[in-house]
């Protein structure tokens, strides 16, 4: 079974600076994708950024840049240059091999950007 | 915004009561999933349809049921709420195939609905 693992409830972070929430994952399938979505207070999931597997080189997304360690099974989101609006839920998840198949979500980080 | 649609984005009822839960994917998306969020659980998969045909069945109580229409809409309905069913329901819908792992698979979210039984 995949697992996703969280391991900071909470972070906070001065506006401007950079910020890595960390993810951990348990899998024995060689091939995987990796997705982080942002929970806004608002509530809807917006998705962020995707990691595959066999990617050779780290995914970014304007601010967001994944730093993907495969022998440590570790995803961790890295986001440049923080700012107000990034104070939100953020979860790590992991899709099983099949394209067509669900989301397993980990309990997610609150990060808090400080002015 | 995702392209998913959910209505209602609030829903407000008693213990006991019924309801319906609808959701149109993405133009051309073929797979819904509906997720649950509580404060408790977490984010949990509940169920998915492909092509109006039932996937995958996560943790979903026998109290709930879904469908996928024709048209591609899915509905979950929820019957006999306790409190403890309050929670965030998401459905979202991603593309058909993609090789395992590979791009264009990102599952997109609707807005959610809120579900508080009383």
């Amino acid at each position: 079974a995949q697992k996703i693992t969280q391991t900071q409830p909470g972070m906070f972070v001065q506006e401007k600076e950079a910020v890595t929430l960390d993810c951990t994952y348990d899998t024995s399938d060689p091939s995987y994708g990796l997705f982080w979505y942002k929970q806004p207070s608002s509530g809807e999931m917006i998705f962020l950024i995707y990691q595959g597997s066999y990617d050779q080189q780290n995914a970014t997304e304007g601010r967001y840049s994944l730093n993907f360690q495969k022998a440590r099974k570790s995803a961790n989101l890295v986001i440049s240059a923080s700012q107000l609006g990034d104070s939100a839920m953020y979860f790590c998840a992991m899709r099983p091999p099949s394209g067509n198949t669900p989301l397993v979500f980990g309990k997610g980080t609150r990060l808090s950007v400080i002015a | 915004d995702s392209g998913v649609t959910q209505t209602p984005k609030h829903l407000i009822t008693a213990t006991g009561q019924r309801v319906t839960l609808r959701c149109s994917p993405r133009s051309g998306d073929l797979s819904v999933y509906w997720y649950q969020q509580s404060l408790d659980q977490g984010l949990q998969f509940l169920i998915q349809y492909y092509n109006g045909e039932e996937r995958a069945k996560g943790n979903i109580l026998e109290r709930f049921s879904a469908q996928q229409f024709p048209d591609l809409h899915s509905e979950l309905n929820l019957s006999s709420l306790e409190l403890g069913d309050s929670a965030l329901y998401f459905c979202a819908s991603s593309v058909v195939g993609g090789l395992a792992g590979g791009p264009g698979n990102e599952q997109f979210f609707g807005p959610g609905t809120r579900l508080t039984v009383l």
